[in-house]
């Protein structure tokens, strides 16, 4: 079966680095999306990784090794307004997008 | 750039009676709009991917007579639940692309629309 596997929940200090990880057992991989998502609103994009290696945006940067079918999301220099969930989506050979559970992230001052 | 409304925001109803959610791609032209509902703490399931001046493609146990969808115009989509009745409860959130409607396009994602059923 297809399977994205994320921490349910994690707390990290304002100021601070915090990573959010992902692995994934699908059919196949096409692609890998990250999207912020905070209580009560839709998702918004973060990152898109098809090919391994890390990509970084600003504060944040996102990883991905497929061979070990595990991504993550690197949150720098962390603001109050980050407290959200992280969603992580993989494309697999079907074309289908698998969504994670995602992670509640909460920031403490 | 890339901004979709969702209207209403939330919405309150009677068992029995039917809700229309409508989806609007504000600022470019979305041929394909995908439909999710999301329960609490749970990730987003898809329902539905539609695409403009076709019949939308329904997931696996997803009523389509249930949930009806008409994207009618390259900036519109609604959903309607037909009969709703208290399991239908949920959050509905709308997204489009403005690519070629495959997944590896980046999908903008509405506010959301809450849906209650008394």
């Amino acid at each position: 079966g297809q399977n994205i596997d994320q921490p349910t929940e994690m707390t990290a200090t304002e100021g601070a680095i915090v990573q959010i990880n992902c692995t994934y057992q699908t059919s196949g991989f096409n692609g890998l999306f990250w999207y912020q998502q905070h209580a009560g609103e839709a998702p918004t994009f973060l990152s898109y990784n098809v090919l391994d290696g890390l990509e970084e945006k600003g504060r944040f940067s996102s990883f991905l090794s497929r061979s070990k079918g595990y991504s993550y999301l690197l949150l720098k220099e962390l603001q109050m307004k980050d407290s959200a969930s992280y969603l992580c989506a993989v494309i697999d050979s079907n074309y289908q997008l698998i969504w994670g559970a995602g992670t509640k992230l909460i920031i403490k001052p | 750039g890339a901004v979709v409304s969702q209207h209403p925001s939330w919405v309150i109803c009677k068992s029995g009676t039917s809700v229309k959610i409508e989806c609007r791609s504000l600022d470019f032209q979305a041929t394909t709009m995908f439909w999710y509902r999301q329960f609490p703490k749970q990730s987003l399931m898809l329902m539905a991917t539609s695409n403009e001046g076709s019949k939308a493609t329904y997931e696996q146990g997803v009523e389509k007579d249930k949930f009806l969808i008409n994207h009618a115009s390259l900036t519109l989509s609604t959903l309607t639940v037909t009969s709703a009745h208290p399991e239908d409860s949920s959050f509905y959130i709308c997204s489009a692309t403005d690519g070629a409607g495959e997944p590896t396009d980046t999908q903008y994602f509405g506010p959301g629309t809450r849906l209650t059923v008394l």
